[in-house]
């Protein structure tokens, strides 16, 4: 049972353009969300984070909307660049250590 | 180096052999998890540990597996009587608090097994 899912499994989007990853979650009570981003033979890395009292963070080029009535958040980048070349995966946890994580949508920035 | 560091990066396993997989958090990180990550899939939770107590282990998927953390720092995943289902990347995260769902955590790069 998938509590979160991120249903595009790859997005290619041409540098200096906005990258938009979405992620849909089932549990109500998740109250705090993470993106990470792997490279190859990495292990996933941090990028940012929401608690579900807010409905946007930004760091930087980077922005996490969260839509909780929709149980919907969204990971933008702007602009995009090549580095940013990556899978990203979304997490979510409830009052708990237990992340659950979707399958990660890959994403190509073309120069 | 700071982070998480993870040995073997690579292991090859006949079926029925034994594996241990090393972790090495983050110094004074009181949290360690392990996650397995079957290929196209995201990581799924195993155990958890708060300084050496395993206060859950819930994600474990059979007694062929064992986790531990005897003192509170280097973690151990065992997987006893290696089955091909058990091929995945194995991946090690520390956080720095206790039970915090607000803690972020830190991944190590992974062992990859491979069972025969």
């Amino acid at each position: 049972d998938q509590q979160v899912k991120q249903n595009s499994p790859s997005l290619s989007v041409q540098e200096g353009r906005i990258s938009i990853l979405n992620c849909d979650y089932t549990n109500s009570m998740f109250d705090y969300f993470l993106w990470y981003k792997k490279y190859p033979a990495e292990g996933p890395t941090f990028l940012i984070s929401i608690s579900s009292i807010k409905d946007k963070n930004e760091d930087g080029r980077f922005t996490v909307f969260l839509n909780k009535s929709a149980k919907h958040l969204s990971l933008h980048i702007v602009p995009s660049q090549p580095g940013d070349s990556a899978v990203y995966f979304c997490a979510a946890s409830a009052l708990g250590n237990q992340f659950y994580f979707g399958t990660g949508t890959s994403l190509t920035v073309i120069p | 180096g700071a982070g998480v560091s993870q040995s073997p990066r690579y292991k090859v396993a006949k079926r029925g052999q034994d594996v241990a997989l090393r972790c090495d958090p983050i110094s004074g990180h009181v949290s360690l998890f392990w996650y397995q990550q079957a290929l196209g899939q995201g990581p799924e939770f195993l155990t958890y540990f708060q300084n050496e107590a395993q206060l859950d282990k819930s994600g474990l998927p059979s007694d062929r597996f064992f986790a531990e953390r005897p003192e509170g720092s280097v973690s151990t995943l065992k997987i006893q009587r290696t089955q091909q289902e058990d091929s995945a990347v194995y991946l090690c995260a520390s956080s720095q608090k206790g039970t915090s769902s607000t803690d972020t955590q830190y991944f190590g790069p992974g062992t990859r097994l491979t069972v025969l």
